[in-house]
């Protein structure tokens, strides 16, 4: 089962503004990211964090790493109406397994 | 196209019926990885091949789920005697390098509809 909470589930915001969104977990990841998932598609990444505390950017996209390991947000700034979809984070728990952990998603709606 | 490719793009099945679904990875990338994603949720891993080897298939759900890539390139998941829990989005993923911090490329995936 999902070990990654993600909130929140769903926003609706309008046209120009900032949005956040986060993950927690029990369990300490060594890599973190953030993908962006459009109806029918598959899943496409946003930005990857390998550090603990890494803060980073991706245009309007900005990523941190938390400090213990067991978080991270994305923050969306200046919304603009192609930004509306999914948006999953997914952490991988060590550097021998492959297999990503993603979380159940934040549904983003934007307002023009 | 250059991405990844998976067929069909809808398949539906009854119960009991034994489904398989097709991945073409992008040319040359070693790593591929098959998930699951049910309504409404992320997507769940299933299983991992390296070339032809299949080195983790620990999602798999059952021993109705197989996997296989025998040449390295393209892979086919096969479910067996479907059951209506096995409905949803099967997502195939590949990378070029086994580097743990390789880029995932997603295809558009296949959806499995149980009846």
């Amino acid at each position: 089962g999902q070990q990654l909470n993600q909130s929140p589930q769903s926003m609706f915001i309008q046209e120009g503004e900032d949005v956040s969104m986060n993950c927690t977990s029990s369990s300490i990841f060594n890599t973190w990211l953030w993908y962006k998932q459009d109806p029918g598609e598959g899943p496409v990444l946003l930005i990857a964090l390998y550090k603990a505390g890494e803060l980073t950017s991706n245009g309007r996209l900005t990523a941190q790493f938390g400090i213990t390991r067991k978080d991270s947000f994305l923050n969306i700034s200046a919304s603009i109406p192609s930004d509306v979809g999914i948006y999953f984070c997914a952490g991988q728990l060590n550097a021998g397994r492959r297999a990503l952990t993603f979380g159940s998603g934040t549904r983003l709606q934007v307002q023009p | 196209g250059a991405g990844v490719s998976q067929s069909p793009r809808y398949k539906v099945a009854k119960r009991g019926q034994d489904v398989a679904l097709r991945c073409d990875p992008i040319s040359g990338h070693v790593s591929l990885f098959w998930y699951q994603q049910a309504l409404g949720q992320g997507p769940e891993f299933l299983t991992y091949f390296q070339n032809e080897a299949q080195l983790d298939k620990s999602g798999l759900p059952s021993d109705r789920f197989f996997a296989e890539r025998p040449e390295g390139s393209v892979s086919t998941l096969k479910i067996q005697r479907t059951q209506q829990e096995d409905s949803a989005v099967y997502l195939c993923a590949s990378s070029f390098q086994v580097a743990t911090n390789e880029k995932l490329f997603f295809g558009s995936g296949t959806q499995l509809s149980v009846l």
